[in-house]
């Protein structure tokens, strides 16, 4: 049983391009979390999402990030014009159901560095 | 604001040394309480989901207590091996929703 995939583990991007990070959550999880962390900083939330819809996006930025989780496929989060700031690490985690109860897992993170 | 406070910031100890850290949360409001176990270059592990005051947990040679009333749990580390040096994190629920709120974490060295 494969864990939370992630990729690309590692993008470079000039300021003002786009950035795309995938994340495919482990089998038989409907729930998936977008997290961030800052350099010198913790693990800060972005957002949660369940199938098709987004749940909670109050931890992301409110212009240029985006994310999405298809009925199929990976869940993208998306950053549009990066800038310098949006360098870090972000991480994906999933769950089967609510997280009170359950343990989310977490991919390896993809490292984005913005030039 | 919600805070979650964790200390110390980094501990170093010697193989064989038990060794303990904190995690504070605010009281009110409280759902769950989880612990990992974050190697460098790997993926957060989950230790632990704590959810009632009182709670004890045990994985091996790592354990965890939980307060609610007050606010705190401690992780405790018996017999430390290197293998156990990492960051360990502490994330609160603080409302029914699924936003975690992380901790900056304790910076485990355990030397041989």
């Amino acid at each position: 049983n494969a864990g939370v995939m992630q990729n690309p583990r590692h993008l470079v991007r000039r300021r003002g391009q786009e950035a795309r990070l995938r994340c495919s959550p482990m089998k038989g999880h409907s729930h998936v979390y977008w997290y961030r962390q800052l350099p010198e900083e913790g693990l800060k939330f972005m957002v949660y999402l369940q199938k098709e819809n987004i749940i909670d996006e109050s931890g992301m930025p409110k212009e240029r990030f985006s994310a999405e989780f298809p009925k199929e496929g990976p869940s993208i989060l998306r950053i549009q014009q990066v800038v310098r700031g949006d360098s870090a690490a972000y991480f994906c985690a999933s769950s089967p159901g609510q997280v009170s109860g359950n343990t989310i897992y977490f991919g390896e993170g993809s490292w984005l560095t913005v030039v | 604001i919600l805070n979650v406070e964790q200390s110390p910031q980094s501990l170093h100890v010697q193989e064989g040394d038990s060794t303990n850290f904190t995690c504070s949360f605010p009281s009110s409001n409280f759902y769950a309480l989880h612990w990992y176990r974050w190697e460098t270059a790997k993926s957060p592990e989950a230790l632990f989901v704590m959810t009632l005051n009182g709670d004890e947990k045990k994985k091996g040679r790592i354990s965890a207590t939980l307060n609610t009333k007050e606010g705190y749990s401690y992780l405790y580390i018996k017999g430390s091996q290197p293998e156990d040096s990492a960051t360990y994190l502490c994330a609160s629920l603080m409302e029914y929703g699924n936003k975690l709120v992380f901790g900056a974490g304790t910076i485990l060295r355990v030397k041989s």
